[in-house]
């Protein structure tokens, strides 16, 4: 059975560091991509970045000068960092699957950035 | 970026009762390999995004033929028929043609 559950913080300080780990069952990492998006009030649904079954990453460039998407194929998890973090930065963090003919999804994390 | 617009925000509907979304982009979204990476999302009040309908007209594994995907170059339509309850919720369409992939703002379907 696939699952996959998002773990983080909860609460961040403005200028902190989002750590975020998504760990995976049911599936290897090494055969899906991997990607996160986020759901802010302010902006719906925004794709972050992905990194591939072969572990090479991309990001949105509205993210890319502060956000690092990693993995850990032994521990079946992938990680999301991102820091200078901001009020707007509040909101719901997914990771999912990207691309192919499933398509699978975290129950997504609640982030709120604030002091 | 490539600006998706769904129309229209907000729907309400009788259960039984069919009904259409549209979304359009801001390009062509067709890729070099001649496919269109279009896709429809529905979450569900509380709970994750979940894909519907991938690549226009391809419907996900479990997904009813009650929904049903058309559409080409940057003019897609989601069409429901007989809706059921389990249908309310905010339907999202997404592009993964163009870097970066984007979405729709949402269209939520209500209850009449």
């Amino acid at each position: 059975q696939v699952q996959l559950k998002e773990t983080g913080p909860g609460l961040v300080q403005p200028t902190q560091t989002l750590s975020i780990t998504c760990t995976v069952s049911g599936f290897s990492l090494t055969s899906y991509y991997m990607q996160w998006v986020r759901q802010t009030p302010g902006k719906g649904l925004e794709w972050m970045g992905f990194i591939r079954s072969g572990g090479s990453t991309e990001y949105n460039s509205e993210f890319k000068s502060r956000l690092s998407i990693s993995r850990d194929t032994s521990k079946n998890q992938v990680f999301l960092k991102m820091n200078s973090l901001k009020t707007e930065d509040t909101g719901v963090y997914y990771c999912a699957s990207y691309g192919g003919y499933v398509d699978y999804w975290g129950q997504g994390v609640m982030v709120t950035v604030s002091s | 970026d490539v600006v998706m617009t769904q129309t229209p925000p907000s729907l309400s509907v009788a259960i039984g009762q069919s009904v259409s979304i549209s979304c359009k982009s801001s390009q062509s979204l067709v890729y070099s390999d001649g496919k269109t990476y279009l896709h429809w999302l529905l979450q569900s009040s509380g709970r994750s995004p979940k894909r519907l309908i991938y690549q226009v007209s391809n419907l996900d594994s479990g997904v009813p033929d009650r929904f049903s995907g058309t559409g080409s170059q940057k003019d897609f339509t989601l069409k429901i028929s007989r809706v059921e309850a389990k249908d309310l919720g905010v339907y999202y369409c997404a592009q993964t043609t163009h870097f970066p992939p984007t979405f729709g703002g949402g269209t939520k379907l209500e209850l009449k």
